[in-house]
């Protein structure tokens, strides 16, 4: 199972916005919207912090933001936080042969 | 609240068996499908394995497929993952998590429980 792609790192200073993509095929993102992503703070379970490609589950900042187009979705972190700085992941649900993938994650970086 | 906690981790040699336990509390447990997800150190995160709320519909991913097992006991509110073969690649942290909805992704993660797979 082919993971989603997703670009290694990402960075900005404070009060930017960061923009994290996960690309994968019509088979997962493309054909589902079913993409969620998740934070990892070092040494942390991973927490939700979008589904459904844009919704936001309660008490996360309206800071975060998804979106999809095509066979690509994006998380966006606006206004950023130094305690924004963590991984994050993207997931899909990819049918019922192959069920779900994650993404490779993104090590975010506030400067 | 919710509480997942992950036991049955620690330390065994290639090609035995391990059983990992997942209590959970805190929210209808028989009414959600649960998931294995795992994590080698230093890497990404990896999907294990999901089993519906009745048990009836299981999934595995491909590098476990055939070695590992998952099952649940709804009148215990406990998840399980049974790992036979255990090969060095499986050493990971093994998390359980709630799903928000079957095809949706998980909204409660445990905190873990590590598997070293070492001679």
């Amino acid at each position: 199972q082919s993971a989603l792609t997703q670009p290694p790192s990402a960075s900005g200073s404070p009060g930017q916005s960061v923009t994290i993509s996960c690309t994968g095929t019509t088979s997962d993102v493309g054909g589902y919207n079913y993409v969620s992503w998740y934070q990892q703070h070092p040494g942390k379970a991973p927490k939700l912090i979008i589904y459904e490609v844009t919704k936001r589950p309660s008490g996360v900042p309206d800071r975060f933001s998804g979106s999809k187009s095509g066979n690509t979705a994006s998380l966006t972190v606006s206004g950023l936080q130094a305690e924004d700085e963590a991984d994050y992941y993207c997931y899909s649900y990819a049918g019922s042969n192959r069920f779900c993938v994650f993404g490779t994650g993104t090590k975010v970086t506030v400067l | 609240q919710v509480q997942l906690v992950e036991s049955g981790g620690g330390v065994v040699q290639p090609g035995t068996s391990l059983r990992l336990s997942c209590a959970a509390s805190g929210f209808t447990f028989h009414a959600y499908a649960m998931h294995w997800v795992r994590q080698a150190p230093g890497k990404g995160l990896e999907w294990v394995s999901v089993i519906s709320h009745d048990g009836n519909n299981i999934y595995y991913g491909d590098s476990v497929k055939g070695r590992f097992t998952i099952s649940r006991d709804n009148s215990k509110n406990t998840l399980f993952l049974q790992m036979n073969s255990l090969r060095a690649e499986d050493t990971a942290m093994y998390y359980c998590a709630k799903v928000i909805d079957l095809w949706n992704g998980c909204d409660y993660w445990g905190q873990g429980t590590l598997v070293t797979v070492s001679s």
